[in-house]
């Protein structure tokens, strides 16, 4: 099982419309998470931490559910400039902490 | 603005080349990373530094070295380039209280022949 997985889509919506992406991950002792948003021919760009609480940044919530051992990142109200690449981070504990990305997810919005 | 910057969009060497990726940062960050992105592999991290003369191995590390000699300059070096190191190459840095990339470079395509 890889560390970190995410269903790479695309998923496919039409402005408006709420969507919302999973990432699993498998080390249990994982500490800190995050997401990631990747434009077309562009460098990641840090979206948002994910804390255990869950929190809101806008139309973009984040939550964490340890016990399932993933995150999720859901966003309302579908702009048409949502359309990326949207990565989970997870930092593992333990020694070093090492940031691993997932794959990433697609993401088209339509008019 | 914050910046990050890395020497070359686009490069391309030979097999069996030593070949040198650099990357300058503005921001007196402690922590810099280098990733290598691949279609359908994602991210991965090579190495990353916390400070000046520190590295740290990340998840592909194999093929490849670093430098940190001062604290706005980490290098990647490919002791001797082979085709599956053709990729694109992105570094990033961060500040100490923050272990993840936080501002990338826009990144080098590297085509080995």
């Amino acid at each position: 099982r890889k560390e970190v997985e995410q269903d790479p889509g695309p998923f496919n919506v039409p402005e408006g419309a709420t969507v919302a992406f999973n990432c699993t991950y498998s080390n249990s002792a994982s500490q800190s998470f995050f997401w990631y948003r990747q434009d077309c021919r562009k460098e990641p760009k840090l979206l948002m931490s994910v804390y255990s609480s869950g929190n809101e940044d806008g139309r973009f919530t984040a939550q964490l559910n340890r016990a399932s051992q993933y995150i999720s990142l859901l966003i309302r109200d579908s702009k048409l400039s949502d359309s990326a690449t949207y990565l989970c981070v997870v930092i593992r504990s333990g020694g070093s902490y090492i940031p691993t990305f997932g794959r990433g997810t697609s993401l088209i919005v339509h008019p | 603005d914050v910046k990050v910057t890395q020497s070359s969009r686009y490069l391309v060497k030979r097999t069996g080349e030593k070949v040198f990726l650099e990357c300058v940062q503005d921001m007196d960050h402690e922590n810099m990373f280098w990733y290598r992105q691949d279609p359908g592999l994602g991210l991965r991290l090579i190495y990353f530094s916390y400070d000046v003369k520190m590295k740290e191995k990340g998840d592909i590390p194999e093929g490849y070295s670093v430098s940190r000699e001062k604290k706005e300059r980490f290098s990647l070096i490919l002791e001797s380039a082979s085709t599956n190191q053709t990729s694109m190459y992105l570094c990033a840095s961060s500040p100490p209280d923050r272990p993840l990339p936080q501002h990338f470079g826009d990144g080098t395509r590297l085509s080995i022949l």
